[in-house]
C-alpha cells in the first residue's frame, strides 16, 4: 500500500500570513496532486507535478503556489492567505496512466 | 459546468438493504474511478472501471461509456460503510475531476 503523509494534520493561519503545507510519499511515484475540499465542491485540484522540479495548474489555482523539490516532496504555499482558503487539503500521489492515486491523511487548514 | 454528477446526494439505508449510487459525466472519460470516504477520513479507492461491469466483495460498478454514467451497486449493507462515495473522472496524465460525493448513512 502507497505511503502518503501530510504535515501539518491541523493548521491556524492569520489572513495574509503564508502557509506551506507539506505532502511526502514513500513509493517513488512520478506524479503528485493537491486538492482541496469544501463542502458541496467534492474534491477539486489546485496543482499536480510529473516528477522533481515540475509543477503544473490544476483547476484552482488561483492563490496558489506549488514545490516539488524531490521525487517524494511536493509542498502547497499559500504567501498571503485568505479566509476563503479555509479547507481541508489532500495530497495524492500516483504513476499516472491507469493506475490510481494514493491520498494522504489531510490537512485541516483554517484561516481567521 | 460541472464534468460529473451524482446522486443521490445522500442516502439512508437500514442495515443489510442494497443501495444503488448513480454517476453522470459530461465528456468521454477516458477512465472512471470510485472513492469512499471515511467520515473524517482520507479517500480510498474502490473500483476503477472505465467500462463494463467490474465486481469487488459486495461492491458492483456499471459503467456504460457512450451513455456517460456509471453506477456503484452495494449489496446487503452494513454500518461499516458509512461515509462518503465519489465517483472521479480521470483526464490527461490521471488528473481527477470528482463529483460532489453521495453521503451513506446505514443504521443498525
Amino acid at each position: 500500500e502507497a505511503a502518503v503523509t501530510q504535515s501539518p494534520r491541523n493548521k491556524v493561519a492569520v489572513t495574509g500570513g503564508k502557509v506551506t503545507l507539506s505532502c511526502n510519499q514513500t513509493n517513488n511515484h512520478n506524479n503528485m496532486y493537491w486538492y482541496r475540499q469544501d463542502t458541496g465542491h467534492g474534491l477539486r485540484l489546485i496543482h499536480y507535478s510529473y516528477g522533481a522540479g515540475s509543477t503544473e495548474k490544476g483547476d484552482i489555482p488561483d492563490g496558489y503556489k506549488a514545490s516539488r523539490p524531490s521525487q517524494e516532496n511536493f509542498s502547497l504555499i499559500l504567501e498571503l492567505a485568505t479566509p476563503s482558503q479555509t479547507s481541508v487539503y489532500f495530497c495524492a500521489s500516483g504513476w499516472g496512466g491507469q493506475d490510481t492515486q494514493y491520498f494522504g491523511p489531510g490537512t485541516r487548514l483554517l484561516v481567521l | 459546468g460541472q464534468q460529473v454528477q451524482q446522486s443521490p446526494a445522500s442516502l439512508v439505508l437500514q442495515e443489510g438493504e442494497n443501495a444503488e449510487l448513480q454517476c453522470n459525466f459530461s465528456s468521454t472519460a477516458t477512465r472512471l474511478q470510485w472513492f469512499y470516504q471515511r467520515p473524517g477520513g482520507s479517500l480510498v479507492s474502490l473500483l476503477y472501471n472505465p467500462s463494463g461491469t467490474k465486481h469487488t466483495g459486495r461492491l458492483t460498478s456499471t459503467t456504460v461509456t457512450k451513455e456517460r454514467r456509471s453506477s456503484l451497486h452495494i449489496s446487503s449493507s452494513q454500518t461499516t460503510d458509512s461515509g462518503t462515495y465519489f465517483c472521479a473522472r480521470a483526464g490527461g496524465n490521471n488528473k481527477l475531476t470528482f463529483g460532489q460525493g453521495t453521503v451513506l448513512s446505514v443504521i443498525p
